[in-house]
């Protein structure tokens, strides 16, 4: 699997959109991007994932470049509840295996 | 709907002790997986079952770590005579099928601790 970069961490404030980056410059055509996130004490959660468009749902955006080397996952209004670590994943389609790294820790802000 | 619970939340153990450690997947779910997780580290691969085969323990650190899911539902890791290396939260997931890109489901995990 590709692997990926995130920074260690980022403060955002309450209310206001996240965004949080990460690069995959070694990623092949058959990999999608994941993104999960684990609040304090509890599994992991996942949020969203995609290959090559951009995609939204209820709890986030994703954002894919075009040459799929990096990518945005976009909280669109963080509140306090968002304070986790978020990591971003790499995963052949037809692969069973989840590789996580360090991820970003993300502190919202009042 | 439900989703993958794991029992205990916390176990304590003395060095040497046998634990067994459960996992409760999502109904209809596939997919089961057993990840490790060492504190301030992002989870781990152990282990992974298709219904109820096994189709990779790669992960498993040493032969003291066993899991099985002998009826494709509930699942259960055991690890005999604990060390101290071996405190972590374990955690079970689950997923529809992977071969349709099918997101894994994560339970709260277990913290093990060993003294």
């Amino acid at each position: 699997d590709a692997k990926t970069t995130q920074p260690p961490s980022m403060d955002c404030a309450e209310g206001r959109a996240a965004n949080l980056p990460c690069n995959h410059s070694t990623i092949s055509g058959n990999e999608y991007v994941y993104w999960y996130r684990q609040i304090h004490s509890q599994g992991p959660q996942y949020i969203i994932h995609g290959l090559k468009n951009n995609e939204t749902n209820e709890m986030a955006s994703l954002i894919i470049t075009e040459d799929r080397k990096s990518s945005t996952l976009i909280l669109p209004h963080a509140t306090l509840r968002d304070t986790a670590v978020y990591y971003c994943i790499v995963r052949v389609g037809y692969d069973y295996k989840l590789s996580f790294g360090a991820g970003t820790t993300v502190t919202v802000r009042a | 709907g439900a989703g993958v619970s794991q029992s205990p939340r916390y176990k304590v153990a003395k060095r040497g002790q046998d634990v067994a450690l459960r996992c409760d997947p999502i109904s209809g779910h596939v997919s089961l997986f057993w990840y490790q997780q060492a504190l301030g580290q992002g989870p781990e691969f152990l282990t992974y079952f298709q219904n109820e085969a096994q189709l990779d323990k790669s992960g498993l650190p040493s032969d003291r770590f066993f899991a099985e899911r002998p009826e494709g539902s509930v699942s259960t890791l055991k690890i005999q005579r604990t060390q101290q290396e071996d405190s972590a939260v374990y955690l079970c997931a689950s997923s529809a099928d992977v071969s349709d890109n099918s997101p894994l489901h994560f339970g709260n995990g277990t913290r093990l601790t060993v003294t």
